[in-house]
C-alpha cells in the first residue's frame, strides 16, 4: 500500500462546478500536510497548506480528518484555469527533519 | 527573484554514459531536495538535504545514484551509468527550513531521455 494515495482522475467537470478529492495516508505519525499544483510540463506549486481546524483560500477549502487518516480540497465555481493536477503531500518526521511524501495527484480537466 | 535553477533543461544521452544533473537553490534556504517524476511511479523523493548534509538518501535507487552538496548554493545529482528506466523528469527543490510547514520550491526539472 502506498504512503499517500489519491484517485487520479481525470475529474471532468463544467465551468463553475464545485468538486472535491480526497487524499489517504498510512502514517498516522504524519505531521502536515500540503495541495500542491502541477500544471502540464512545469514543476510543482503549493497550493496551500492544511490545518488541523480546516482552512480556506478564496474558492478553495482544505480539511484535515486525523482519525480517518485523510485530507480533501474542495475547489468551488471551478474555472477553467484550474485544469491541472493536483498533488497530495505529506510530511513525517524522522531524525529530527520532515520527510515530505507526495501523493501521484489527482487531474482535473475544467470545460466551457 | 532568480528562484531554483536546475541545468540542463533537457538530457539526452546514451545508455552507459554518464548524467550530471544541477541544482542552485533560492539563496538563503536551507533544505535541499531531489526528486524524480514518472508516469508510472509520480513524484518520488530521492534525497534531502540539511544545511547541506544528507538527511535522507532511502529513495536513492541504487549504486548508480549519487548526490552532493559542496556548499549551500549548489548541488549535483549524478547517474553513473545511465540506463534506459532512468528517463524521468529530475526535479530540485528547496526550503526555508526542513521544519514542518516550510514550503518548498521546484525548479523547472530536468527533462532526462535515456536511448
Amino acid at each position: 500500500r502506498k504512503e499517500v494515495e489519491q484517485d487520479p482522475g481525470p475529474f471532468n467537470v463544467p465551468e463553475g462546478a464545485t468538486v472535491a478529492f480526497n487524499c489517504t495516508y498510512s502514517n498516522s505519525a504524519s505531521q502536515s500536510f500540503f495541495w500542491y499544483r502541477q500544471d502540464c510540463r512545469k514543476e510543482p506549486k503549493l497550493l496551500m497548506s492544511v490545518y488541523s481546524s480546516g482552512n480556506e483560500d478564496g474558492r478553495f477549502t482544505a480539511q484535515l480528518n486525523r482519525a480517518s487518516q485523510y485530507i480533501s480540497l474542495l475547489i468551488r465555481d471551478s474555472k477553467l484555469s484550474d485544469s491541472a493536477t493536483y498533488l497530495c503531500v505529506v510530511k513525517h518526521a524522522s531524525g529530527g527533519s520532515y520527510i515530505p511524501t507526495f501523493g501521484r495527484g489527482t487531474s482535473l480537466i475544467v470545460h466551457p | 527573484d532568480a528562484g531554483v535553477i536546475q541545468s540542463p533543461r533537457h538530457e539526452v544521452t546514451e545508455m552507459g554514459q554518464e548524467v550530471t544533473l544541477r541544482c542552485k537553490p533560492i539563496s538563503g534556504h536551507n533544505s535541499l531536495f531531489w526528486y524524480r517524476q514518472t508516469m508510472m511511479r509520480g513524484l518520488e523523493l530521492l534525497i534531502y538535504f540539511n544545511n547541506n548534509v544528507p538527511i535522507d538518501d532511502s529513495g536513492m535507487p541504487e549504486d548508480r545514484f549519487s548526490a552532493k552538496m559542496p556548499n549551500a548554493s549548489f548541488s549535483t545529482l549524478k547517474i553513473q551509468p545511465s540506463e534506459p528506466r532512468d528517463s524521468a523528469v529530475y526535479f530540485c527543490a528547496s526550503s526555508l527550513r526542513g521544519d514542518s510547514y516550510n514550503e518548498q520550491f521546484f525548479g523547472p526539472g530536468t527533462r532526462l531521455t535515456v536511448l
